[in-house]
C-alpha cells in the first residue's frame, strides 16, 4: 500500500523562527507531490507542487528522492502560517487514482 | 465561478437514519472522492470514482454509500450502519493523473454531521 509519514501532529514555533514539516513517502515510481494547507474555517486547497519548484508564501519543499522525503520549509514563520498542512503524493495506478494524504501537522505559530 | 460545492455545511441526524451529503463540481474533473477528517486521524477515504456510473470503495467505506449517476455530482449516504458518523466529511475533484501535468485535488468547504 502506499504511504506517507508525517511524523509531528503539532509543531509550534515562534514568529520569526525557521518551520519545517516533515513528510516521508513510500516509494513506487514516481510520484508528483504537494502540499495542502486548511487555514482556520477556509476549506483545504493545494499549497504547493513539487513539479513547479515554486515558492509561495515562502514556503518552499524539495523532492529529495534518495530519502523518499518531501519536507516543506520556511526561513522565518509568521502567524498567519498557523494551520494544518498535509502533505500527499500522487501515485499512478494506486488506488483513487493514488490520491493518499498524510495524518497532518498542526502548525502554531506563537507571537 | 468555478469550483466544487458541498450541502449542506451542518447536518443534525437522529440515530437509525440515513443521511446524504451533496458534492456538486463544475470543473469539468472526471474523478470524485469522499473522505472523512477527524482530530488526528488525517484525511480517510470513503469512496472515489473516475467515471460516470462507476465508484469504487476507499479504506473506510463500510456504513456508507455512494451514485455517481452525473460527472458533476457523487452525492454520500450515511447509513445507519455506520457506527460512528459524527465527522466532517470532504467532498473532492480532481482530473485524472495523466490527462494533464496539473493533478490537484479542489475541495469543497465540508459538511459537519452530528448524531443526536
Amino acid at each position: 500500500a502506499q504511504r506517507v509519514t508525517q511524523p509531528e501532529k503539532l509543531l509550534s514555533v515562534f514568529k520569526g523562527a525557521p518551520v519545517e514539516l516533515k513528510c516521508n513517502y513510500s516509494y513506487s515510481g514516481s510520484p508528483e507531490l504537494f502540499w495542502y494547507v486548511q487555514y482556520s474555517r477556509q476549506r483545504l486547497q493545494l499549497l504547493l507542487r513539487h513539479i513547479s519548484r515554486e515558492s509561495i508564501k515562502g514556503f518552499t519543499a524539495d523532492l529529495n528522492k534518495g530519502e523518499t522525503s518531501f519536507h516543506l520549509k520556511k526561513p522565518f514563520a509568521q502567524e498567519e502560517d498557523s494551520a494544518m498542512y498535509y502533505c500527499a503524493p500522487r501515485y499512478s495506478g494506486g488506488g483513487a487514482d493514488g490520491l493518499t494524504f498524510g495524518k497532518g501537522t498542526h502548525l502554531i505559530i506563537q507571537p | 465561478d468555478g469550483g466544487i460545492t458541498q450541502s449542506p455545511k451542518y447536518l443534525f441526524r437522529k440515530e437509525g437514519q440515513n443521511v446524504t451529503l451533496s458534492c456538486e463540481q463544475n470543473l469539468n474533473h472526471d474523478a470524485m472522492y469522499w473522505y472523512r477528517q477527524d482530530p488526528g486521524q488525517g484525511l480517510r477515504l470513503i469512496y472515489y470514482s473516475q467515471i460516470v456510473n462507476d465508484f469504487q470503495k476507499g479504506d473506510i467505506a463500510e456504513g456508507y454509500s455512494v451514485s455517481r449517476e452525473k460527472k458533476e455530482s457523487f452525492p454520500l449516504t450515511v447509513t445507519s450502519a455506520q457506527k460512528n458518523p459524527t465527522a466532517f466529511y470532504l467532498c473532492a475533484s480532481s482530473i485524472i493523473r495523466g490527462q494533464s501535468p496539473n493533478t490537484e485535488a479542489f475541495f469543497g468547504q465540508g459538511t459537519r454531521l452530528t448524531v443526536v
